[in-house]
């Protein structure tokens, strides 16, 4: 079926430089996505949102990167701290959902000090 | 309270048993969800109330998983006889708005992490 899914499950950056996460999505009646970030033992914490009538949009310290044409989503983050260390995860309004969010499987972003 | 509180936080249950989740929605919050998430996967959705009433509880797996809103404030999950395949975490969200996903306003408990021996 039509899923969300991320191209890396893992990545490790050291502090200060920017990360870029990858997410790319299959279903083309979506219309709405969002990231999460979640660390360990909490829920997942919204950080940003694109409608498909974008394709940037940024907030503090991340952007993300909507591509319509090759169903890709990125999220950037900027002088990443340790902070930042948690699973981040892309997800979209189930086939233009106002209320279902199918969510990908995720990335680990590990911040080396 | 200030945020969604999920109890209990962690809960040990043997194979077969009857296991009750409870979510305490943030105060005037009209909109409720359950979704689950298994290890090293992203949430899955589960069920959604607007209100009291299951608007849409097309996620639930089977017949063994119940929700229930009766005051359309705190939200039970229950699940009878549970399996070894039901060990996740279950997470509760809720909005004020009832078409959250234009604005992103959508807040997440902690979660209920429940094993299944």
């Amino acid at each position: 079926g039509e899923s969300v899914g991320l191209h890396l499950p893992t990545l490790s950056v050291q502090e200060g430089d920017n990360s870029i996460i990858n997410c790319a999505y299959s279903n083309s009646a979506s219309d709405y996505f969002i990231w999460y970030k979640q660390e360990s033992g909490k829920g997942p914490q919204f950080i940003i949102d694109i409608r498909s009538n974008m394709d940037k949009r940024q907030g503090q310290r991340v952007t993300v990167l909507l591509n319509k044409t090759v169903k890709h989503l990125s999220l950037q983050i900027a002088a990443t701290q340790p902070g930042d260390s948690a699973v981040y995860f892309c997800a979209e309004n189930s086939g233009g959902s106002n209320y279902k969010l199918t969510f990908g499987k995720g990335t680990l972003l590990t911040v080396n000090p | 309270g200030a945020g969604v509180s999920q109890t209990p936080s962690n809960k040990v249950t043997e194979k077969g048993k009857y296991v009750e989740l409870r979510c305490d929605p943030i105060s005037g919050h009209t909109a409720l969800y359950w979704y689950r998430q298994s290890l090293g996967q992203g949430p899955e959705f589960l069920i959604y109330f607007q209100g009291t009433g299951a608007a849409d509880d097309s996620g639930l797996p089977n017949d063994r998983f119940f929700a229930v809103r009766p005051e359309g404030s705190v939200s039970t999950l229950k699940i009878q006889r549970t399996e070894r395949g039901d060990s996740a975490v279950y997470l509760c969200a809720s909005s004020l708005l009832d078409r959250p996903l234009n604005t992103g306003e959508l807040f997440f408990g902690e979660g209920s992490r429940l094993t299944v021996l």
